[in-house]
């Protein structure tokens, strides 16, 4: 079956530090991966996605982690700033000739100043 | 801003009832995808559009029903309301999906609908 999980559900950081949240997913035959803030009362806004033919993409601060072999996906967030807050959910388009996207639970992280 | 819109914001139904939800897409984007997101879990795929057309479903009953206008703008609608319809609908658009790009869906803010 299809299922994106996250390790953990919370994540704390001090204002400045590096953020790393984590995804593991089933669909090996899954050929691409999107990470997506949702800020309170918001719908989920892109933040970076990643190809299954590629291991690794940046962005402005961001950085996704994609490893294959193990089925697990990161997103990195460099000098975490409070309006980094939210809740962080990783994606994935399953072997379906359409676009459905198959959603994690989400991690919520927290930053304080 | 993705300039995905919808309506209404929120939304009190009763159980039995009936409810229409829209979304405005945007511009440049053919296909709208919805999702329904219960209290703190991640959205869940109901169905996609593209040219005015069914593209693919998720595990949604039947009462759950679609459409996508010339304009791409879609609705969807919800028979028989259920109590554990009770959740956050949200619509998607991105583009064609044999171009490049047409993987990314960008998401509108959301209805909240609550069924008592």
């Amino acid at each position: 079956g299809e299922s994106v999980g996250l390790h953990l559900p919370t994540l704390s950081v001090q204002e400045g530090d590096n953020s790393i949240i984590n995804c593991a997913y089933s669909n090996s035959a899954s050929d691409y991966f999107i990470w997506y803030k949702q800020e309170s009362g918001k719908g989920p806004q892109f933040i970076i996605d990643i190809r299954s033919n590629m291991d690794k993409r940046q962005g402005q601060r961001v950085t996704v982690l994609l490893n294959k072999t193990v089925k697990h996906l990161s997103l990195q967030i460099a000098a975490t700033q409070p309006g980094d807050s939210a809740v962080y959910f990783c994606a994935e388009k399953g072997n379906t000739g359409f676009q459905k996207l198959v959603f994690g639970t989400g991690t919520r992280l927290l930053v304080s100043p | 801003e993705t300039g995905v819109t919808q309506s209404p914001t929120h939304l009190i139904k009763t159980r039995g009832q009936q409810v229409t939800l829209r979304c405005s897409s945007q511009s440049g984007h053919n296909t709208v995808s919805w999702y329904q997101q219960a209290l703190g879990q991640g959205p869940q795929f109901i169905f996609q559009y593209y040219r005015e057309e069914e593209n693919g479903r998720g595990n949604f009953p039947p009462r759950f029903s679609g459409l996508q206008f010339p304009n791409y703008s879609s609705e969807l609608n919800v028979n028989a309301l259920e109590l554990d319809d009770s959740a956050l609908y949200l619509c998607a658009s991105s583009l064609d999906p044999g171009l490049a790009g047409g993987n990314e869906q960008y998401f509108g803010p959301g209805t909240r609908l609550t069924v008592t």
